[in-house]
């Protein structure tokens, strides 16, 4: 079953600004996951937080989880025509190793 | 060289013939994955392959068959194809061991369509 809901569904914002993504998720989980998907292309992983953690960076991405509430978020800061793609969570459960994915997140940053 | 490569990246047969896509993995690692992902981008897990064992497997029609010959490579059969079965199949290899998955490496996808 569908483990991670990505809120918004579309998200469309200009170069410079900065964008965040949302994820929520329904039993307890082991980590998380985003990836990004260009148009046509595999997933490439970005980050994962793991369920102990709250905050993680990379570069200009910053990922936080909140176990309590069983949500992420991740921030895209300064963006750029590039990071136009769907971004994807997904999450590892507590009692399963699946890596389980939400529907995504379609991103587009106009130059 | 590209770590997981997929072939063939673009499949369109007739329903009720049997196809046939392959995965190749040079990156060392230990779990391959078969996922599906379907024409509103949702990907599902299909199956997982642990060191040529398989260890995960959804609840998949039996008409797709996996096979593992070596750890560096999961194939996937599909016999008798519906239209239904039209999608992009994602292969991913993982260095860590199923219980205790982390990040997955994907491949470009195979984009299937069944006429």
């Amino acid at each position: 079953s569908q483990q991670g809901e990505e809120d918004p569904q579309a998200l469309s914002i200009q170069e410079g600004e900065n964008a965040t993504m949302n994820c929520s998720y329904k039993t307890s989980i082991n980590n998380l996951q985003w990836y990004r998907q260009n148009s046509g292309r595999g997933l490439v992983h970005l980050i994962l937080i793991r369920s102990n953690e709250r905050e993680k960076h990379s570069g200009r991405l910053r990922v936080t989880l909140d176990t309590s509430k069983k949500s992420s978020s991740l921030l895209i800061t300064a963006s750029r025509a590039a990071d136009t793609a769907s971004y994807f969570c997904a999450t590892v459960g507590g009692s399963n190793y699946k890596l389980t994915f939400g529907k995504g997140t379609l991103l587009t940053v106009n130059p | 060289d590209t770590a997981v490569s997929q072939t063939p990246k673009y499949l369109v047969t007739q329903m009720g013939n049997d196809k046939s896509i392959k995965c190749e993995q040079n990156l060392g690692h230990d779990t391959m994955y078969w996922y599906k992902q379907d024409s509103k981008k949702f990907l599902k897990i299909m199956f997982s392959y642990n060191n040529k064992e398989l260890i995960i497997n959804e609840t998949v029609p039996n008409r797709f068959s996996p096979k593992s010959p070596d750890k560096a490579h999961l194939n996937l059969h599909i016999n008798s194809l519906e239209l239904g079965d039209s999608a992009v199949y994602f292969c991913a290899s993982s260095p860590q061991t199923a219980f205790n998955t982390g990040e997955l490496f994907f491949g470009e996808g195979s984009r299937l369509t069944v006429l």
